[in-house]
């Protein structure tokens, strides 16, 4: 099975303070999936990236999978406290779609 | 989007009794439906995948005995903890894909359960 490693695993940052998510393949990815959440509560899309290079933005984040398709990135610029939450990258693998390891982000006012 | 329903989206439930957790998919007919399961800060395990009309499979180190999976139609799947432990407390979300018309990957996701045994 394809397998997702994010890192960091958490993050702390002050508001205001860019910061950058990575998830990691260890097969070449043909969808990346980014979503954001909050534990006990649903998913929020934010973005899915198909093609190597491609880079999507959304607001103040911006995710991009690079052009060997084996990882993406997401950025976050001038951090909010609504931004905090756990960000997950996911992908499909044969006809199953599984979660990268999931990023905990806090942003302190 | 399509849209997907969970019921309940809480319950409490004391220890060894089961409890069973219903996905729906209200505006779509969905071949296929994923459990997944989420501990306090940690990302989304799936558990098994569900189609219709057969028997669901089960991620590795999943027990199936533990965790019925039933997707009886192609609008409902239901997860039924069975004599729920502690342990068992989690966020459960389901995803619905599929059906006439809709690329398998295309899939959408439940609001969630949040299951807390006592």
């Amino acid at each position: 099975s394809q397998e997702l490693e994010q890192s960091p695993q958490s993050l702390i940052v002050q508001e205001g303070k860019n910061l950058t998510i990575n998830c990691t393949s260890s097969k070449t990815l043909y969808g990346l999936y980014w979503y954001k959440q909050k534990y006990g509560e649903g998913l929020i899309f934010l973005m899915m990236l198909q093609k190597g290079g491609e880079e999507k933005s959304h607001e103040k984040i911006t995710a991009k999978l690079d052009e060997k398709k084996q990882q993406s990135s997401l950025h976050i610029t001038a951090s909010q406290p609504s931004h905090a939450g756990i960000y997950l990258c996911g992908a499909w693998t044969g006809n199953q779609f599984y979660f990268g390891t999931g990023t905990s982000l806090t942003v302190i006012p | 989007g399509a849209v997907v329903s969970q019921h309940p989206s809480r319950v409490i439930c004391k220890s060894g009794t089961s409890v069973k957790i219903e996905c729906r998919s209200l505006d779509f007919q969905a071949t296929t439906m994923f459990w997944y399961r989420q501990f306090p800060k940690k990302s989304l395990m799936l558990m098994a995948t569900s189609n219709e009309g057969s028997k669901a499979t089960y991620e590795q180190g999943v027990e199936k005995d533990k965790f019925l999976i039933n997707h009886a139609s192609l609008t409902l799947s239901t997860l039924t903890v069975t004599s729920a432990h502690p342990e068992d407390s989690s966020f459960y979300i389901c995803s619905a894909g599929g059906g006439q018309g809709r690329s398998s990957y295309e899939q959408y996701f439940g609001p969630g359960t949040r299951l807390t045994v006592t």
